[in-house]
């Protein structure tokens, strides 16, 4: 079965440096992998999505995420975090037909 | 940009009674789910609904659970009996296909006293 772990439950960055939300993955095949940010009383919002073209992929504002096979991972990066992207984070993985989400990662921002 | 809309945004409900959560998919799109967070935990899937019927459910769907799509746009979630562990943010979404990502909803958060 398909699975999505993040590998930090908080992670704290000032304003300006970069971003780095970790998330390792388990597939029995080539896997669709998508990072959706959550902000407070939000809904969803699809940050980037990969399926098996380019191993870098460019999302929304900035963000961007790296396809690694050999290590199984998909982590999230922005070079330079903003204070508009404190919320939470989550890395997941499509299992068949549905979407199988990791535990998320909640972002803050210091000024 | 289209959305999924979802209403109420809140609801509060006490238990035993019967709740209906609404959404309206992304009009083009075929493919319909039901998801849901309860606080502090994972976004767990409910459901997924293609082609007038349920496609795939999870343990969780329960008989105490129901979609039904009742006139080609409104999607809707009913909670036939609430219990207090259905207390969570209930969010719908829908896809054009497999690969193209979904769209998410707001939400409806759900509090069963």
């Amino acid at each position: 079965a398909q699975s999505v772990t993040q590998l930090d439950s908080h992670v704290s960055v000032s304003e300006g440096t970069p971003v780095l939300l970790r998330c390792n993955y388990s597939s029995s095949y080539s896997p669709s992998l998508f990072w959706y940010v959550q902000h407070p009383n939000k809904g969803l919002q699809l940050l980037l999505k990969y399926t098996s073209a380019a191993t870098l992929v460019k999302g929304i504002n900035g963000f961007e995420a790296e396809f690694k096979k050999s290590e199984t991972s998909f982590h999230l990066t922005k070079p330079s975090a903003h204070m508009s992207d404190a919320a939470e984070y989550f890395c997941v993985v499509m299992g068949g037909n549905k979407l199988v989400f990791g535990a998320g990662t909640i972002l803050r921002v210091k000024s | 940009e289209p959305e999924v809309t979802q209403t109420p945004s809140h609801q509060v409900t006490q238990m035993g009674q019967e709740v209906i959560l609404r959404c309206v998919p992304i009009s083009n799109h075929l493919y319909f789910y039901w998801y849901r967070q309860i606080l502090g935990q994972k976004v767990e899937f409910l459901v997924s609904f293609y082609n007038n019927e349920i496609s795939e459910k999870s343990e969780i769907f329960d008989d105490q659970f129901s979609v039904e799509r009742p006139d080609g746009s409104n999607f809707t979630l009913k909670i036939r009996s609430t219990k207090l562990e259905d207390s969570a943010m209930y969010f719908c979404a829908s896809s054009g296909g497999y690969n193209y990502g979904y769209t998410f909803g707001s939400g409806t958060r759900l509090t069963v006293v």
